[in-house]
């Protein structure tokens, strides 16, 4: 079966890092995928890793270990703009087609 | 990346109509995919969109309830069909494959239906 994992709340301060995690079991893994989502608007692509280690963009860094099926974003520098929900999904080609499986995302609140 | 469109992008319907959703990308893209975000909640996968061929639906997800038709590599409709408030949610269109990448996949801004 398919199951995603990420904790449903977190909170922070600005300019702090933090850390969301998320912890997977699929069929087929073919890499896994973060998104940004702001209230009321469509999923914004943060990030896509399908190799082990880290993968670093600017503020935004996303690690994976496929071995663990463990996954995590990691935010610096944080801003206010970046309260938000932050879904992992994860490529399952199960079936031939690659399409994702999402988590329930995590609600992020930056505070002063 | 792809730009999606999405029409329309908002609908207030009545219990038991339909209602198609469009889904227009500006490149040919392999693969599409129509998502349902319920209130609250994050994104489910209704189907996956084939050029030349039949839907591909997820379990709980049917035919007749959710109608695809995918006529070439740019386009694709989504029809909610016999519409109940059940039905009340974010529709999203999202492509993958774009120019041969399969790192990335993008979604359209949306659909936000309510049904009365």
């Amino acid at each position: 079966g398919q199951n995603i994992d990420q904790p449903t709340e977190m909170t922070a301060t600005e300019g702090a890092i933090v850390q969301i995690n998320c912890t997977y079991q699929t069929s087929g893994f073919n890499g896994l995928f973060w998104y940004q989502q702001h209230a009321g608007e469509a999923p914004t692509f943060l990030s896509y890793n399908v190799l082990d280690g880290l993968e670093e963009k600017g503020r935004f860094s996303s690690f994976l270990s496929r071995s663990k099926g463990y996954s995590y974003l990691l935010l610096k520098e944080l801003q206010m703009k970046d309260s938000a929900s932050y879904l992992c999904a994860v490529r399952d080609q199960g079936g031939g087609y690659n399409k994702l499986i999402f988590g329930a995302g995590t609600r992020l609140a930056v505070h002063p | 990346s792809a730009v999606i469109s999405q029409k329309p992008s908002r609908d207030i319907c009545q219990r038991g109509t339909s209602l198609t959703i469009q889904c227009q990308v500006d490149s040919q893209v392999t693969m599409m995919f129509w998502y349902r975000q319920q209130p609250g909640q994050s994104l489910t996968l209704i189907a996956t969109a084939n050029q030349g061929s039949e839907a591909t639906y997820e379990s709980g997800f049917v035919i007749d309830k959710f109608p695809i038709s995918r006529p070439n590599l740019t386009f694709s409709t989504l029809t909610v069909s016999n519409m109940s408030p059940e039905d009340s949610s974010i529709y999203l269109c999202s492509v993958g494959g774009t120019g041969g990448s399969y790192n990335e996949q993008f979604f359209g801004p949306g659909t936000r239906l309510t049904v009365l």
